[in-house]
Order: C-alpha cells, then structure tokens, then sequence
C-alpha cells in the first residue's frame, strides 16, 4: 500500500511564528512532491512543489525535500491568520511515465492573532 | 490560460437515485483529468483517473463510473446513490507528472 502520511494537527502557532509542516511518503521511487492548501468548504489550491532534494522557497513559503528519508516538509515563515486552513502533502507515485497522485490526510493549522 | 469547470456546485439526491457529474478543463489538450471525493474530515480519495478519450482507472471499487467521451470532459455517474456517497467530489487535471489544478468541487448529500 502507497501512503502519504500527516500529522492531522490541529497545530497552533501565532500570528508572525514559523509554522512547520511535515509529511513522510511510502514509495521510494517518488519523483514530484505537492503542497495544497485547502479552505473549509473550499477545493485545494497548489501552492508549492518541489522535485529535487534540498530546499525550494517562494515568498514565505520553503519546501523542503529529503529523498534518502523519505519526507518533504513545508516552512511558513511570519505566519498569519490568513494561512489557517488544511495542508495537503501529495505525492506521485509510480514509475515509467505512470504516475498516481496520493494525497496525505492533510494538517489543519491554526494561527491566532 | 488553463481552465477547469465543474458542476453543479451543490447536489441533494435520494438514494437510488442516478448521479451525473462533470467536469471540464479549456486551453489545454490531452490533459490527465481526475475524479476525488473527500468524506467529511477526511483525506482525497482518488476515485477515477483517465490518460486520454475512453482510458479509465478505477482505483476504489464502488457503485460511481467514470466516462470521458471527449478530449477535455470528464464524466462521473452512477444508476442508484448510497448514503455513504455522501462527500465532496473534485475533478483534477494535471500534464504528466506535474502538479494538479482542482476544480471547484460538488457538495453531495444523499438523503
């Protein structure tokens, strides 16, 4: 079975505080990793991915990756009450040009004021 | 720029009765088109997964369908609803193996 693992929080930080975000996956020849932020009642929008190890940042977001463990991370620097929602870590698994996204049960973060 | 619709946005139906989904992506061709389903405070359940016209994977056994009778449409059905499909079912398309762009999703109450 291919897995994406989350801690399913809720993970409470506040508001300027660096909110971290882990999520480990099963399938060692994953190649591309995703991170989705969701809204409640809200469809999950991209906001990060990363393809190779190391770290990749956009604005106050990093991505971290780590092949060799197995895990990818997500950094949000100066959190705000904003970026409360559900983060999803997805990842594609499979090889030979097929690939099937498998999505992490996602963490719910919390940034109060 | 690349575009996806689906509808409707909201669905109240009886059990048993027929379900008919879809979902439409524009300025895009041969996309990876998707079908996911999220139960209430739960994770994306992919449901059906389609590489191009009439190539359908069914990852979940299950009473849903999936068609995809054009390039850029994406179709989920089904003859007679249960209760426990009941969720939040979003279309996806992606290009090979890069990321996902969800549509806005259809809220499913069967009552």
């Amino acid at each position: 079975q291919k897995e994406v693992e989350q801690n399913s929080g809720p993970l409470s930080v506040p508001e300027g505080a660096i909110a971290s975000l882990n999520c480990t996956y099963s399938d060692r020849g994953s190649q591309s990793f995703f991170w989705y932020r969701q809204y409640s009642g809200k469809s999950p929008e991209l906001i990060m991915f990363i393809y190779s190890n190391g770290d990749k940042e956009d604005g106050r977001f990093t991505a971290q990756l780590n092949k060799a463990s197995q895990y990818v991370s997500l950094l949000i620097r100066d959190s705000q009450p904003s970026d409360s929602a559900t983060y999803l870590c997805a990842v594609n698994m499979g090889s030979g040009g097929s690939y099937i996204p498998t999505f992490g049960r996602g963490t719910s973060l919390i940034v109060h004021p | 720029s690349q575009t996806i619709h689906q509808w409707p946005a909201t669905l109240v139906q009886p059990v048993g009765s027929p379900l008919s989904l879809e979902c439409t992506v524009e300025g895009t061709s041969n996309p990876n088109l998707y079908w996911y389903r999220q139960a209430a405070g739960r994770g994306l359940q992919l449901l059906f997964y389609s590489v191009g016209i009439g190539q359908i994977s069914s990852e979940v056994p299950q009473n849903l369908s999936a068609s995809r009778p054009q390039d850029r449409q994406f179709i989920l059905s089904s003859k007679k609803l249960l209760l426990s499909d009941s969720g939040f079912y979003l279309c996806a398309w992606s290009k090979q193996s890069g990321g996902y762009t969800f549509g806005s999703g259809t809220r499913l109450t069967v009552v």
